[in-house]
C-alpha cells in the first residue's frame, strides 16, 4: 500500500521566506511526527499529532516553526522568514498507535 | 535527558562478515528501541523494533538485543552484503511518543 509521502521533495528558498512543506501519512494512521535532520546534528523531534488531541509542540526550535494538521490526515509544517539554519531534511512520521513509525522520504530545504 | 550514542560512527567491512553495531542510552526509563536504516537521499526504514519487557528481537539476518538497565541495544547483521551499506540509527521511545534518535553508524559492506 502506499506510504508516508512528503512535498515537496526538494525546497530552496531565499532568507526571509515562508516555505511550506506538505505530509501525506498513511491512511488510517493516527499519530504524525515531523522530525529535522540537520548536517552533523541528528534526528530532532519537532512536533507530534494524536487524533484530536493538542499536538506536543515541545521540539520546534522557534515560534518562525507551526504545524497544523487537517481532518486528522494531511500535515503542513509553516516555517515563517527562514533563516539559514533552518536548512536540513524535514521528516514525516505516522503511526498506527503509539509504536512502529513509519517514515516519508523528506523535503530537503535549503535557504540561500 | 535522554542521550542516544552509536559507535562506531563508521564502519567498513568486506562481503560476508559478521558484524555488530552499538546503541547506548543514558536513561533506562524506555517505552521501547527502534533500529533503523537510512539509504542516502531516502527517508528511514524500520527494521527492527523492541518493547521494553523484550531481550531480543529477529528479522532474517538482523538481531537486535536490549539491555534495558544497562542501557544497550546492539544489531547484528549475519553475513553481510553491499546492499546492507546504509546507515543505521537506533532511536529510543521514551513514552511521550517522541522519538530520540542517535546520531548513526554508516555502514559500508564491499564486494
Amino acid at each position: 500500500g502506499a506510504g508516508v509521502s512528503q512535498s515537496p521533495s526538494n525546497k530552496v528558498t531565499e532568507k526571509g521566506k515562508d516555505v511550506e512543506l506538505r505530509c501525506d501519512p498513511i491512511s488510517g494512521h493516527t499519530a504524525l511526527y515531523w522530525y529535522r535532520q540537520s548536517l552533523g546534528q541528528g534526528l530532532e523531534f519537532l512536533i507530534y499529532f494524536q487524533g484530536n488531541s493538542a499536538p506536543d509542540k515541545s521540539g520546534l526550535p522557534s515560534d518562525r516553526f507551526s504545524a497544523e494538521r487537517t481532518g486528522g490526515s494531511v500535515s503542513t509544517l509553516t516555517i515563517q522568514r527562514t533563516q539559514q539554519e533552518d536548512s536540513a531534511v524535514y521528516l514525516c512520521a505516522s503511526s498506527p498507535r503509539s509504536d512502529t513509525q513509519y517514515f516519508g522520504p523528506g523535503t530537503r530545504l535549503t535557504v540561500l | 535527558k535522554q542521550e542516544v550514542t552509536q559507535i562506531p560512527a563508521a564502519l567498513s567491512v568486506p562481503e560476508g562478515e559478521n558484524l555488530v553495531l552499538n546503541c547506548s542510552f543514558t536513561d533506562s526509563a524506555i517505552y521501547n528501541l527502534q533500529w533503523f536504516r537510512q539509504d542516502p537521499g531516502k527517508g528511514l526504514t524500520s527494521l527492527l523494533l523492541i518493547q521494553s519487557s523484550q531481550r531480543e528481537q529477529t528479522s532474517g539476518r538482523l538481531n537486535a538485543s536490549l539491555d534495558k538497565s544497562s542501557g544497550r541495544s546492539t544489531l547484528y547483521i549475519a553475513a553481510s552484503q553491499p546492499g546492507d551499506s546504509a546507515t543505521y540509527l537506533c532511536a529510543v521511545n521514551t513514552g511521550f511518543q517522541k522519538l530520540v534518535f542517535g546520531t548513526g553508524t554508516r555502514l559500508l559492506v564491499s564486494p
